[in-house]
């Protein structure tokens, strides 16, 4: 069945880049999305892609996709405190119009 | 930023209650979700919305669940006998489009005792 991994726990120190990484295993996904969870908050839409692309940039974002590997990850460069959060990557289910199916996240602690 | 509200952000309720948990959507927004969130799993498809009927449905939509958009505005989610494996952050989201990506809502935490 349709499945999204990816670690649990990454520690960056500010200023550095920051790499979540996810996997999935349906290759016919046609949309794929990081979003963004601070404490006490709802999941904030980040950015998406759409399979037919490898790479989208958005100021300090970059998402880039692996079709073959089925590996999408998100970049966040000069990462900031403000940054710490809970990543989640989903796909679009392949087999649906409406679901997405959801990662565990990754707690992303930023240091100063 | 247009937001999605939702109501209350905390409820305990006993088992065998009734529950009502209520979203207002983003004004324009023509699809509707719940999604839930189980303590140390992954957020789960409950239900999309459109057009004033279910469109899809997961198989943990059992009976005991449903939703409505009473006035336009609001969109509820009903448990009608909670169980104590019903205790899990419930979020709502809209969208303007299938797929560009959904604006969730803060959640509610729904605690069955």
């Amino acid at each position: 069945g349709e499945d999204v991994e990816q670690s649990l726990f990454l520690s960056v120190r500010e200023g550095d880049s920051s790499v979540i990484n996810c996997t999935y295993t349906d290759s016919s996904s046609t949309y794929l999305y990081w979003y963004k969870q601070e404490p006490g908050a709802g999941l904030q839409l980040l950015t998406y892609i759409f399979s037919n692309m490898d790479m989208k940039q958005d100021q300090r974002l970059t998402v880039l996709l692996n079709k073959k590997d089925k590996h999408l990850s998100l970049r966040i460069a000069d990462t900031q405190t403000g940054d710490s959060a809970i990543y989640f990557c989903a796909e679009k289910a392949p087999d649906s119009s409406y679901k997405l199916i959801f990662g565990s996240g990754t707690r992303l602690l930023v240091r100063p | 930023e247009p937001e999605v509200t939702q109501t209350p952000s905390h409820q305990v309720t006993q088992m065998g209650q009734e529950v009502i948990l209520r979203c207002v959507p983003i004004s324009n927004h023509l699809y509707f979700y719940w999604y839930r969130q189980i303590l140390g799993q992954k957020v789960e498809f409950l239900v999309s919305f459109y057009n004033n009927e279910i469109s899809e449905k997961s198989e943990i939509f059992d009976d005991q669940f449903s939703v409505e958009r009473p006035d336009g505005s609001n969109f509820t989610l009903k448990i009608r006998s909670t169980k104590l494996e019903d205790s899990a952050m419930y979020f709502c989201a809209s969208s303007a489009d299938r797929n560009y990506g959904y604006t969730f809502g803060s959640g509610t935490r729904l605690t069955v005792v």
